[in-house]
């Protein structure tokens, strides 16, 4: 079963930041905070991954909190591309596979 | 590089009959994987292979084959397809079992009747 809560679908202004919350309250110290996104009618995307620092790169800011049970993805200026279901996703890192158990991820509507 | 590459985009299959998923990376990953997506149910993990030779299960493996011959191809084999395994399916890959992202194919949409 998937170890995060995410919301089931959030709206959000194109232009503006877009603030995705994800709670992991039972993450264990060596396990990663890892966000896909997908499109519809493709495969998932990946996006950014952090253990403890927030961490950004082109396409997204990842804010964990301090005790590390809840996280953000940020993205910073909203495009109505950027509409598509987000995953946030727990992994074990040097687990025996590259297994990520999606849960059913939040569903991003850019409105113009 | 084409990437993870997924054939056929469309199947349709009457009950028990088999067929082959195709899947293929130009990347030289290790690690690749299969994944069916269902509504409302996210994706579920299927086979997966560490390297050439080498497969395993993952969450529902059940009416599932695969085999790892060589490092770019992954074949998904039905046996005798059922109903419950309309879907759609994923192939993925990696550089290792250890590597920070998946790399996604563009899906295998599958309908049995």
């Amino acid at each position: 079963d998937a170890k995060t809560t995410q919301p089931t679908s959030m709206d959000c202004a194109e232009g503006r930041a877009a603030n995705l919350p994800c709670n992991h309250s039972t993450i264990s110290g060596n396990e990663y905070v890892y966000w896909y996104r997908q499109i519809h009618s493709q495969g998932p995307q990946y996006i950014i991954h952090g253990l403890k620092n927030n961490e950004t790169n082109e396409m997204a800011s990842l804010i964990i909190t301090e005790d590390r049970k809840s996280s953000t993805l940020i993205l910073p200026h909203a495009t109505l591309r950027d509409t598509a279901v987000y995953y946030c996703i727990v992994r074990e890192w040097g687990g025996a596979t590259n297994k990520l158990i999606f849960g059913t991820g939040t569903l991003l509507a850019v409105q113009p | 590089n084409a990437g993870v590459t997924q054939t056929p985009k469309f199947q349709v299959l009457k009950t028990g009959q088999s067929m082959t998923l195709q899947c293929a990376q130009d990347m030289n990953h290790e690690y690749m994987s299969w994944y069916r997506q269902d509504p409302g149910m996210g994706l579920r993990l299927i086979h997966y292979s560490v390297g050439a030779g080498i497969t395993d299960q993952g969450e529902v493996p059940n009416g599932y084959n695969v085999s790892r011959s060589t490092t770019e191809d992954f074949p998904l084999r039905l046996l005798s397809a059922a109903p419950s395994q309309t879907s759609v399916y994923f192939c993925a890959s990696s550089y290792s079992r250890l590597a920070e992202k998946l790399f996604f194919g563009s899906g295998t949409q599958l309908s049995v009747l």
